[in-house]
């Protein structure tokens, strides 16, 4: 069974104050990995896609990394326009499997 | 561009009552699904479509009910509503791409999502 955990669960910063959130997952052969922002009352936007260990994306100041086993989502220098939930998800490559699978997201306020 | 709009956004319901939350794509994306979000337990996958006249269970089927009978639509029907019910609920759509082998890529396009009540 795919597993997918985000952590820390919520994190406030200063502005200007990189940090990183990571998201840990086990998974049967991975297609993708996907990071998405949530803002309150609002449904995700998809970010990211990440495909193979190794492999990196960046918009504005939001970097994804991906290893194996983790990603992580780098913020550097932040703004109180980056507070909001940012969720990962990962789909299988094993057979018909195709649904992602989310995490519980972590909440990231950050204070001007 | 619309892109995924869900109607009604808020709606208070009895136990017992009945309604269907509507889908509607615009994207042309043969894939569709049903979320649920509660606090502390993340997205849900309710019932999802691969294509017109395809549905599935997802990890919470239970109480609900979904048809696709166009490529564009994928209600959502509460047979008899429950307060376990609570919760904001988000349609998503997507497509299949060369990048994810052929299948649906897990690049969704969510709703605004819509957020119900059962006393």
């Amino acid at each position: 069974e795919d597993q997918v955990t985000q952590s820390p669960e919520a994190l406030r910063l200063q502005e200007g104050e990189s940090s990183s959130l990571n998201c840990s997952y086990t998974v049967s052969g991975l297609r993708g990995l996907f990071w998405y922002r949530q803002d309150p009352g609002k449904g995700p936007e998809f970010l990211f896609t990440l495909y193979s260990a190794g492999e990196e994306k960046e918009k504005e100041r939001l970097k994804a990394t991906l290893t194996k086993k983790e990603s992580f989502l780098h913020i550097t220098a932040p703004k109180p326009e980056d507070s909001a939930t940012y969720l990962c998800a990962v789909q299988s490559a094993s057979g018909g499997s195709y649904i992602p699978t989310f995490g519980r997201g972590t909440s990231l306020i950050v204070h001007p | 561009n619309a892109g995924v709009t869900q109607t009604p956004k808020f709606q208070v319901l009895k136990t017992g009552q009945s309604m269907t939350l509507q889908c509607a794509q615009d994207m042309n994306h043969e894939y569709m699904s049903w979320y649920r979000q509660d606090p502390g337990m993340g997205l849900r996958l309710i019932h999802y479509s691969v294509g017109a006249g395809i549905t599935d269970q997802g990890e919470v089927p239970n109480g609900y009910n979904v048809s696709r009978s166009t490529t564009e639509d994928f209600p959502l029907r509460l047979l008899s509503a429950a307060p376990s019910q609570t919760s904001v609920y988000f349609c998503a759509s997507s497509y299949s791409s060369p990048a994810s082998g052929g299948r649906v890529t897990g690049e969704l396009f969510f709703g605004e999502g819509s957020r119900l009540t059962v006393l």
